[in-house]
């Protein structure tokens, strides 16, 4: 079982839809959690992290399930603009380690 | 916010050479930075953690002989693919988060290496 996985898509949604996507994480112990987008042929960009209590950054509302060890994104009204692929990122620490877990994406397109 | 400036953004080199690639942490200082791979339509794999003053810890399948890793201060780590192949073209990403920062972890702009 990967340690991250995500629905790899693709959604393709009309502008102004709302779309949700997931990623379940296999660590018990992941402590934090972010979605990254990435444009074609570029770097990935933090869009937010995930708190337990959910947290909202005007269109997009991220939660973090950690009993069920999932984390979602919601997209709500999109835009031409949200067409990219999101990346949930699940990471760990230890004593002397730590570690960063990317699924493999989920592509989004948004139609006219 | 923090700023990773990665570099160089685009090398084509021969069969058999070798490439160094550079990935800095500016007005941060970065005692972990992160290595990743990506082939065309497939997601980030991590490479490597590159620990300041300490050996690289490499994942999996990764040869440590092959992708060097400096992080001789704490701003700046390299990744030198030595004796190149075709099947080492890809775009290689270096990642760094600050000490305490709230931002999640910035990215280098990316390195797409092309073997020819």
């Amino acid at each position: 079982r990967k340690e991250v996985e995500q629905d790899p898509g693709p959604f393709n949604v009309p502008e102004g839809a709302t779309v949700a996507f997931n990623c379940t994480y296999s660590n018990s112990a992941s402590q934090s959690f972010f979605w990254y987008r990435q444009d074609c042929r570029k770097e990935p960009k933090l869009l937010m992290s995930v708190y337990s209590s959910g947290n909202e950054d005007g269109r997009f509302t991220a939660q973090l399930n950690r009993a069920s060890q999932y984390i979602s994104l919601l997209i709500r009204d999109s835009k031409l603009s949200d067409s990219a692929t999101y990346l949930c990122v699940v990471t760990w620490s230890g004593s002397s380690a730590s570690k960063i877990i990317f699924g493999s994406g989920t592509r989004l397109s948004i139609r006219p | 916010g923090a700023v990773v400036s990665q570099h160089p953004s685009r090398v084509i080199c021969k069969s058999g050479t070798s490439v160094k690639i550079e990935c800095r942490s500016l007005d941060f200082q970065a005692t972990t930075m992160f290595w990743y791979r990506q082939f065309p339509k497939q997601s980030l794999m991590l490479m490597a953690t590159s620990n300041e003053g300490s050996k690289a810890t490499y994942e999996q399948g990764v040869e440590k002989d092959k992708f060097l890793i400096n992080h001789a201060s704490l701003t700046l780590s390299t990744l030198t693919v030595t004796s190149a192949h075709p099947e080492d073209s890809s775009f290689y990403i270096c990642s760094a988060r600050e000490s305490g920062g709230a931002y999640g972890y910035t990215f280098g702009s990316g390195t797409r290496l092309t073997v020819v």
